[in-house]
């Protein structure tokens, strides 16, 4: 079982659509969630952290379920630049170190 | 924030060569991570190098193919050795910003090995 595991897609929606990502992972000592967007050809780039009280920012809503071990991430009204990878991430602090445990991202393509 | 360089963008070498992956920051941090992310695939952490100390490399990962530098707190080598066409891949340096508990990556060094 792979340790942060996602629907790689595509998530095809039109402009203005609402999409949802879903994300597991499977190590119930992770500490920290987080969402990064990746665009083609280009770094990972932080997109939210996500906390247990779930947390939002403009159009992107991101929840956390430890019980379940579960990530989701909400966008509304979809604009075609939010087109990119979504990549769920996991950080499994050992020893004072960062792990980031990336999943292999889901794709989303907004059309107008 | 930080703001990573990383040197060569992109380049392609001949197999059995080695070619070394330079990471500059603008600001002093202290732990500094390198990536892999080969076609089509998620990232997987190689190893993690902080400033003094010898890199701590991921399973699947070994000093001799990997060797990695660290010798101040803004800078940071990889080095692919002895590369086969397998290491194609983009080769990508991350810092842990000290204010958050954050990761930020540069632009990455896209390899391919022929």
């Amino acid at each position: 079982r792979k340790e942060v595991e996602q629907d790689p897609g595509p998530f095809n929606v039109p402009e203005g659509a609402t999409v949802a990502f879903n994300c597991t992972y499977s190590n119930s000592a992770s500490q920290s969630f987080f969402w990064y967007r990746q665009d083609c050809r280009k770094e990972p780039k932080l997109l939210m952290s996500v906390y247990s009280s779930g947390n939002e920012d403009g159009r992107f809503t991101a929840q956390l379920n430890r019980a379940s071990q579960y990530i989701s991430l909400l966008i509304r009204d979809s604009k075609l630049s939010d087109s990119a990878t979504y990549l769920c991430v996991v950080n499994q602090r050992n020893t004072g170190f960062q792990k980031l445990v990336f999943g292999t991202g889901t794709r989303l393509l907004v059309s107008p | 924030s930080a703001v990573i360089s990383q040197k060569p963008s992109r380049d392609i070498c001949q197999r059995g060569t080695s070619l070394t992956i330079q990471c500059q920051v603008d600001s002093q941090v202290t732990m500094m991570f390198w990536y892999r992310q080969q076609p089509g695939q998620s990232l997987t952490l190689i190893a993690t190098a902080n400033q003094g100390s010898e890199a701590t490399y991921e399973s699947g990962f070994v000093i001799d193919k990997f060797p990695i530098s660290r010798p101040n707190l803004t800078f940071s080598t990889l080095t692919v050795s002895n590369m086969s066409p397998e290491d194609s891949s983009i080769y990508l340096c991350s810092v842990e910003v000290p204010s958050g508990n954050t990761i930020y990556f540069g632009e990455g060094s896209w390899l391919t090995v022929v």
